[in-house]
């Protein structure tokens, strides 16, 4: 089963944050954060492997509620480079390495 | 290190013909994944490898796709007869471990089906 993720699509000025949420209706393992840019590959950005464990990379850091099967993507002093549609990747406790990906979200810094 | 590459990079046939994708993954990743993804929706799971070994297949659309790992190193994806449905863009991830491991995507092979 897909996890949720929302907002679909989210436009940004330089400089602003912005809140990329991803739910599941099963127990996670793991959740995976992935930026993808117009005809590139997915690139990778955090696992998040323990409940309530949070992570960054730059200035983007990811938190995850292992009780409530969601994890957030927090996106500080966006810059015109974070630019990309985000997925996230859920690896479920019966489904080892088996990743279901939300739809993604799309967003757009814009100077 | 190199990287998980993919061939071709885009492949245009007709309905009807054959395509065969090829994924080289990153040298001593046992597993491998193929995914893919429809213009304008969720990246999709079609199937895992365990070295040699189709671990699961469940994603697979239907007997068409075949998938193959000879020698546990590289992989094909062949789709024969492609229908216009099978148009997207068809990525390949390995990674080494496989609970909560990395999984280090490929450019991806777009294909579009006439």
């Amino acid at each position: 089963q897909q996890p949720v993720q929302s907002p679909q699509a989210v436009i940004l000025r330089e400089g602003e944050d912005a809140v990329i949420n991803c739910s599941s209706s099963k127990a996670l393992y793991s959740v995976h954060w992935y930026r993808q840019k117009h005809g590139e590959a997915p690139v990778f950005l955090m696992i998040l492997l323990k409940g309530g464990e949070q992570k960054g990379h730059e200035k983007i850091s990811a938190s995850f509620n292992e009780k409530k099967q969601q994890s957030s993507l927090y996106l500080t002093a966006s810059q015109l480079s974070y630019s990309g549609t985000y997925f996230c990747g859920t690896e479920t406790t019966d489904s080892w390495g088996k990743f279901q990906f939300g739809a993604g979200t799309q967003v757009v810094v814009t100077p | 290190e190199a990287g998980v590459t993919q061939f071709p990079s885009h492949s245009v046939i007709e309905k009807g013909q054959t395509v065969t994708l090829r994924c080289d993954p990153i040298s001593g990743h046992d597993n491998l994944y193929w995914y893919r993804r429809v213009m304008g929706k969720e990246i999709k799971f079609l199937l895992h490898f365990v070295k040699e070994s189709k671990q699961d297949e469940s994603g697979m659309p239907n007997n068409r796709f075949l998938a193959e790992r000879t020698g546990g190193t590289y992989s094909t994806l062949k789709v024969q007869p492609a229908e216009l449905e099978d148009s997207g863009v068809y990525f390949c991830a390995s990674s080494q471990t496989l609970a909560g491991g990395q999984q280090y995507f490929g450019p991806g092979t777009r294909l579009t089906v006439t």
